[in-house]
């Protein structure tokens, strides 16, 4: 079952421009996740934000959670060619089992 | 640190044979994950490990799904007949926790059932 939502689902912008992506959830979290997946790979870890709080950066990342709305956001400023990957969110429950959920991901294409 | 070490990268199969997938997580972390990834349904969680102990099966699609981790450094996912619609890519992870962590995971095994 699905938990994170994201969006868009695509995203294509140019080189040096700013990208935003988007997660929607629907239960209770203690944190969540972002990951990157470049084609054929597996996902790599980015960001990790708990439930308390709202804010986070990370080089040219910048995510933000908002629990009451129960979405997230993730900013890459300034973007590369070798940002072009597909962005995914996850979920931790409240229940601290360490059980991470998915959502569908966005492909972002920076094109040079 | 290798990382997490998934085998095969391609499996190809036909329908009914027995297909096992290999993981061998990141030497000292006490989670393990088994995921699926499909254009249609996205990254499924199928099972989780902590200190080698199941945890939680219930993404497992059916009983032709079973998975083993007999101890810290090793884990195998088997399906039992295989079946067209098992095509997929089969993820591990490991992480050095279960609560909290990131997952890191290995580059996925190529499964496509004929």
């Amino acid at each position: 079952s699905q938990q994170g939502e994201e969006d868009p689902q695509a995203l294509s912008i140019q080189e040096g421009e700013n990208a935003t992506m988007n997660c929607s959830y629907k239960t209770s979290i203690n944190n969540l996740q972002w990951y990157r997946q470049n084609s054929g790979r597996g996902l790599v870890h980015l960001i990790l934000i708990r439930s308390n709080e709202r804010e986070k950066h990370s080089g040219r990342l910048r995510v933000t959670l908002d629990t009451s709305k129960k979405s997230s956001s993730l900013l890459i400023t300034a973007s590369r060619a070798a940002d072009t990957a597909s962005y995914f969110c996850a979920t931790g429950s409240s229940g601290n089992t360490g059980k991470l959920i998915f959502g569908q991901g966005t492909t972002l294409q920076v094109k040079p | 640190d290798a990382g997490v070490i998934q085998s095969p990268r391609h499996e190809v199969t036909e329908m009914g044979q027995e297909v096992t997938l290999r993981c061998k997580p990141i030497s000292g972390h006490n989670s393990l994950f088994w995921y699926r990834q499909t254009m249609m349904r996205g990254l499924e969680l199928l099972i989780y490990f902590n200190n080698n102990v199941p945890i939680d099966d219930s993404g497992m699609p059916e009983d032709r799904f079973s998975a083993k981790m007999p101890n810290a450094s090793f884990s195998t996912l088997k399906i039992q007949p295989s079946e067209p619609r098992d095509s997929a890519v089969y993820f591990c992870a490991s992480s050095p926790t279960p609560k909290e962590s990131p997952l890191h995971f290995g580059n996925g095994t190529r499964l496509t059932v004929t």
